[in-house]
């Protein structure tokens, strides 16, 4: 099975600030990743697929990138409703797999 | 709208079965497959497996082999998800998601999820 390593753990930020999460795959995956948001006791909710494309109504201020074993969302500005945990999944073989979750927490 | 909705918690003894239905509408329950996630307490989302509701074919995680059936009625656009030989590592919030795109496309992200049922494995 593919292995996803997300990073860091937790990560402390305040409102306004530029927020980067890492996900790595254990062996290569193209671009087939995406990323989710949840908050507790909800659902995952579909950020971006495809390692950068942006899902419909999902703000502009999420961004993914990368290819390969490597990629990053990124929160250009934060914002209060972000405060959340983030999870990366792989979808290329006909397997999923998600990482261990980032916690966005208030500075 | 796009809506999956769940059946309600349950608890179960160690050994026992429990099967977890998600009520889809608002789209053509038969055109994407249906994908099963559990999520157990503090921990990230794990993959059980799917169903394509248009023949009932179905794959699972390795992990779950032998121990997890899929099925749906499309009649009710419903779909199943049974779990055996449950002990208290099952206990988790079981969830439904939707593929994103149709059932003519390979893998995909999820784009609509259910509520979630919380299944508790205790004696």
């Amino acid at each position: 099975d593919i292995q996803m390593t997300q990073s860091p753990s937790t990560l402390s930020a305040s409102v306004g600030d530029r927020v980067t999460i890492t996900c790595r795959a254990s062996q290569s995956i193209n671009s087939w990743l995406a990323w989710y948001q949840q908050k507790p006791g909800k659902a995952p909710k579909l950020l971006i697929y495809k390692a950068s494309s942006l899902e419909s109504g999902v703000p502009s201020r999420f961004s993914g990138s990368g290819s390969g074993t490597e990629f990053t969302l990124t929160i250009s500005s934060l914002q209060p409703d972000d405060f959340a945990t983030y999870y990366c999944q792989q979808y290329n073989s006909n397997s999923w797999t998600f990482g261990q979750g980032t916690k966005v927490e208030i500075k | 709208q796009v809506q999956l909705v769940q059946s309600g918690a349950e608890v179960k003894k160690p050994g026992a079965s429990v099967k977890v239905s998600c009520k889809a509408s608002g789209y053509t329950f038969t055109d994407y497959y249906m994908h099963w996630v559990r999520q157990a307490p503090g921990q990230g989302p794990e993959w059980m497996g799917w169903i394509n509701p248009n023949n009932g074919g179905a794959k699972y995680a390795q992990r779950f082999q032998g121990r997890v059936t899929m099925t749906r009625d499309t009649s009710l656009s419903t779909a199943y998800m049974e779990l055996s030989r449950l002990t208290s590592d099952d206990t988790a919030v079981y969830y439904c998601a939707r593929a994103r795109l149709g059932i003519a496309a390979s893998g995909q992200p999820f784009d609509y999820w259910g509520q979630g049922t919380l299944v508790t494995v205790s004696s």
